[in-house]
């Protein structure tokens, strides 16, 4: 039962233009979303988080967006470019528990090619 | 600063021999965490630890062991290789903090059982 859902195994945009990645959980419990962007023979490298109080936050051009009542989290890069090009992972954790264990619980990737 | 540091990078290995796969960070993170990448499942988490002395199972445990007895190593042992754990393996490690749940990973160790 897969708790994070990435269901675009890819996706490819022109250089300039909005990458939108998106991603769907099921677990109410998760109160902490994270981006990690994953180049080949590398391991992920963190990008961008959100806790689940907040419904958006900016990082220089990514902006992440959580939509709670949908469980539905979505990743903006503007404007993407050619170096964006990696596979990115959407993960949640549930911090907020008293069993706050540090787990991460990981979608199964988008593959974003961004074309010159 | 090495960060999180796995070895070997490669491994190939029979089916039915055992070997262990080191993790190892120098951050002081409370949390440490195996996790194994597989074609179209993502990242999915095999065991992971709190602290050392304490590890506890994740979404596919079945196969392997693991133990904590220190803050800095986090090993992963194959008991039995099955060709099932063709894969490509990587270890986590994040500080236990509720505003941030950032973890590092190491480079992976790619391991193919035959």
């Amino acid at each position: 039962d897969q708790q994070v859902k990435q269901n675009s195994p890819s996706l490819s945009v022109q250089e300039g233009r909005i990458s939108i990645l998106n991603c769907d959980y099921t677990n109410s419990m998760f109160d902490y979303f994270l981006w990690y962007k994953k180049y080949p023979a590398e391991g992920p490298t963190f990008l961008i988080s959100i806790s689940s109080i907040k419904d958006k936050n900016e990082d220089g051009r990514f902006t992440v967006f959580l939509n709670k009542s949908a469980k539905h989290l979505s990743l903006h890069i503007v404007p993407s470019q050619p170096g964006d090009s990696a596979v990115y992972f959407c993960a949640a954790s549930a911090i907020g528990t008293s069993s706050n264990t540090g787990k991460l619980i990981f979608g199964q990737g988008t593959t974003l090619q961004v074309k010159p | 600063n090495a960060g999180v540091t796995q070895t070997p990078k490669f491994q190939v290995l029979k089916t039915g021999q055992s070997m262990t796969l080191q993790c190892a960070q120098d951050m002081n993170h409370e949390y440490m965490s195996w996790y194994r990448q597989d074609p179209g499942m993502g990242l999915r988490l095999i065991h992971y630890s709190v602290g050392a002395g304490i590890t506890d199972q994740g979404e596919v445990p079945n196969g392997y062991n693991v133990s904590r007895s220190t803050t800095e190593d986090f090993p992963l042992r194959l008991l039995s290789a099955a060709p099932s754990q063709t894969s490509v393996y990587f270890c986590a490690s994040s500080r236990r903090n509720h505003q941030n749940t950032e973890a590092f990973f190491g480079q992976g160790t790619r391991l193919t059982v035959v």
